[in-house]
């Protein structure tokens, strides 16, 4: 089955603790992107990679980091710094280098509460 | 600076009935890209259809129709004889060539949420 696959769907965190989202593709695309969505916003792009071992800050980096050490898989983790990580997070991804002028695919998400 | 506004937040209408949902974009840039999403409950965004910025062709694809109008800035999508199937979130979304800030970014609006009730 050909997508992106995002784990857990549902992911509780206590306050100070660090948690992992997870996000596997297998349409060999070259882009991957971590968006928060909060209710009654549209999305926000936390981070970027556009190849394996590089990544850059979107535009509400601070309090997550990620890694992409292979092309398929491309996690993020929310940190303590993070004050408010309540949200719905969504990856997606992108053939070529960029969302610029192609569509993206997204995941179906993670919803993290801190509890 | 680039921006997407959806001004409707929530839209209710009956089964049958046509809808249109506006978005209206900012952009400093010649060359830009206009896309619609479609977010069911299940929570994944689901591609519709993305604009050139050179391209003003109205678009129909079945019971969807596009309209892009540069002159007032404005990319609004209509559902015609809308079903209960159509209920979802949908965003429209801007990229930019070349103030992109974070290259490649989809600016997205607020979203519209559409009920559609049988």
């Amino acid at each position: 089955d050909g997508g992106i696959t995002q784990s857990p769907k549902y992911l509780f965190r206590k306050e100070g603790q660090n948690v992992t989202l997870s996000c596997e593709q297998n349409l060999n695309h070259d882009a991957m992107y971590w968006y928060r969505q909060d209710p009654g916003q549209g999305l926000r792009l936390i981070y970027y990679s556009q190849i394996v071992n590089d990544f850059q800050k979107g535009d509400i980096a601070e309090g997550y980091s990620v890694s992409r050490e292979k092309k398929e898989s491309f996690p993020l983790t929310v940190t303590s710094a993070q004050k408010n990580p309540t949200a719905f997070y969504l990856c997606a991804t992108c053939p070529g280098g960029a969302t610029l002028n192609t569509e993206a695919f997204f995941g179906q998400g993670t919803r993290l509460t801190v509890v | 600076a680039q921006k997407v506004t959806q001004a409707q937040t929530e839209i209710s209408v009956v089964e049958k009935e046509d809808v249109t949902l506006d978005c209206v974009y900012e952009t400093r840039d010649t060359t830009y890209y206009l896309f619609w999403y479609k977010q069911p409950p299940s929570g994944e965004l689901v591609f519709l259809i993305r604009r050139n910025s050179f391209d003003e062709q109205n678009e129909i694809s079945g019971r969807y129709s596009w309209n892009f109008q540069k002159s007032t800035s404005s990319f609004n999508f209509t559902i015609t004889a809308s079903q209960v199937v159509d209920s979802a979130v949908y965003f429209c979304a801007l990229s930019e060539e070349n103030y992109g800030g974070s290259q490649g970014n989809l600016i997205f609006g607020k979203g519209t949420k559409l009920s559609v009730k049988p």
